[in-house]
């Protein structure tokens, strides 16, 4: 299957910090890349849909502006958790899909531990 | 997408088969079902999927109901590496939505 990767496997900031979070297609292009947050013992909850080149759809509940999002590249996607705060402590997953016919397989990437002090 | 129910948990002895049921009694014709796993502090991946007939791959099998309201993965032979949340999703056939997750069956695998 395909491959996402994401960077770092996992981070600790200090409360008020941004920290930025990458995920990578390697070895296909993603025109959608969906960025999920987890809490301990809950399932995943999708945050935002981004497409290459346009900005992000937000889901309901997650501030633009505190999560923002860049798809600038077929195979980048960034997601950056601005003035962090210990609530923002989570597990960010994304999720990457490719492009053409019959490509609406999602592929995950291993996610990002965030702890924020 | 269409509602699926899972059992919250469930356990197994390694070396055993097991089998983790999942409801969906609203799927639509147009629905695939799709079984994906998350290993602790990992993403999610993909395990199989099916439409009407019973499916098998190297991970697992699919086994669902002739009314397709209802569907089973099986795990042949369980081992540690195999307890994990199992996600059971309907997805619509060519649909460009994202996955939508429910809550999932943890699976304990006894040594």
């Amino acid at each position: 299957g395909a491959v996402v990767s994401q960077h770092p496997s996992r981070v600790i900031c200090k409360s008020g910090t941004s920290v930025k979070i990458e995920c990578r297609s390697l070895d296909f292009q993603a025109t959608t890349m969906f960025w999920y947050r987890q809490f301990p013992k809950q399932s995943l909850m999708l945050m935002a849909t981004s497409n290459e080149g346009s900005k992000a759809t937000y889901e309901q509940g997650v501030e633009k502006d505190k999560f923002l999002i860049n798809h600038a590249s077929l195979t980048l996607s960034t997601l950056t958790v601005t003035s962090a705060h210990p609530e923002d402590s989570s597990f960010y997953i994304c999720s990457a899909r490719g492009s053409g016919a019959g490509s609406y397989e999602q592929y995950f990437g291993p996610g990002t531990r965030l702890t924020v002090t | 997408d269409a509602k699926t129910t899972q059992p919250n948990s469930m356990e197994s002895n390694e070396e055993e088969p097991v089998h983790l049921p999942c409801n969906h009694s609203t799927i639509s014709g147009t629905d695939y079902i799709h079984w994906y796993r998350q290993l602790p502090s990992q993403g999610p991946e993909y395990v199989i999927h099916g439409l009407t007939s019973n499916v098998n791959n190297r991970m697992a099998s699919l086994a669902i109901a002739e009314d397709r309201k209802s569907s089973t993965l099986i795990l042949h032979r369980a081992t540690l590496r195999d307890a994990a949340v199992y996600y059971c999703i309907l997805r619509q056939e060519g649909s460009a939505r994202q996955l939508t997750f429910g809550s999932g069956t943890q699976l304990t695998v006894l040594p």
